[in-house]
């Protein structure tokens, strides 16, 4: 089955700090996403990416970026932490027309 | 814009005590009606993919039903083991990618 490893359970950071978290897959799909996933709201979908170099903005992009440099690889930047952005941060894989989704476990941060 | 209510937020069931978990949708077109378990610490999990009105999909003690409006995932004399949070989740047509979630139903089953 695929395989989709977040490089880190658990985060705490520091207001104003950039964060990056890292999303590998290991079954060549096109398709990578990152949500948050918060207390009574769901998933909230904030950036995806259809190919290499490609991305597009999802429900809730501001004070993230992301960069797809690899096909295997997806990762999602806060530019500068803020409390606000304390969460669960889940990345997914779907191989392109599949509407299915791989979740990885998922990483908790904490923006202090 | 996509919008799936789940219902009711959480279920606390004794073993055997068979219920059902309730997701309504408005969507402009739905391509694809989706439910995920999601067990503490992990990401969530696909169970079921529901594309038209009327089907039912069934995996083991879990079915899932569609209507033009909601669906329901029916939870038959459940064990411990299916304790768990179930989210329901909608594509549409106008979009090839995005799934939109709702806030998710968790179940706990008591032994």
């Amino acid at each position: 089955d695929v395989k989709v490893t977040q490089s880190s359970r658990y985060l705490v950071k520091r207001t104003g700090e950039k964060v990056f978290l890292e999303c590998v897959q290991d079954m060549d799909h096109e398709n990578m996403f990152w949500y948050r996933q918060d207390p009574g709201l769901g998933l909230r979908l904030i950036y995806f990416s259809y190919d290499v170099k490609m991305k597009e903005k999802g429900d809730i992009p501001e004070g993230y970026s992301v960069s797809r440099e690899k096909k295997e690889r997806f990762s999602l930047i806060l530019e500068s932490a803020s409390t606000n952005q304390t969460s669960m941060y889940l990345c997914a894989t779907q191989q392109s027309g599949r509407e299915k989704l791989f979740f990885g476990s998922g990483t908790q941060l904490s923006v202090l | 814009e996509d919008q799936v209510t789940q219902s009711p937020e959480a279920l606390r069931l004794q073993e055997g005590e068979s219920s059902s978990l309730n997701c309504s949708y408005t969507v402009s077109g739905l391509r694809g009606l989706f439910w995920y378990r999601q067990d503490p610490g992990k990401g969530p999990e696909f169970l079921f993919t529901l594309y038209s009105a009327g089907e039912e999909k069934e995996k083991e003690r879990l079915k899932a039903t569609l209507t033009k409006k909601e669906s329901f995932l029916h939870i038959t004399a459940p064990k411990p083991e299916d304790s768990a949070t179930y989210l329901c989740a909608v594509q549409a047509y106008t979009n090839d990618y995005k799934l939109s979630f709702g806030a998710g139903t968790t179940v706990t089953v008591r032994a």
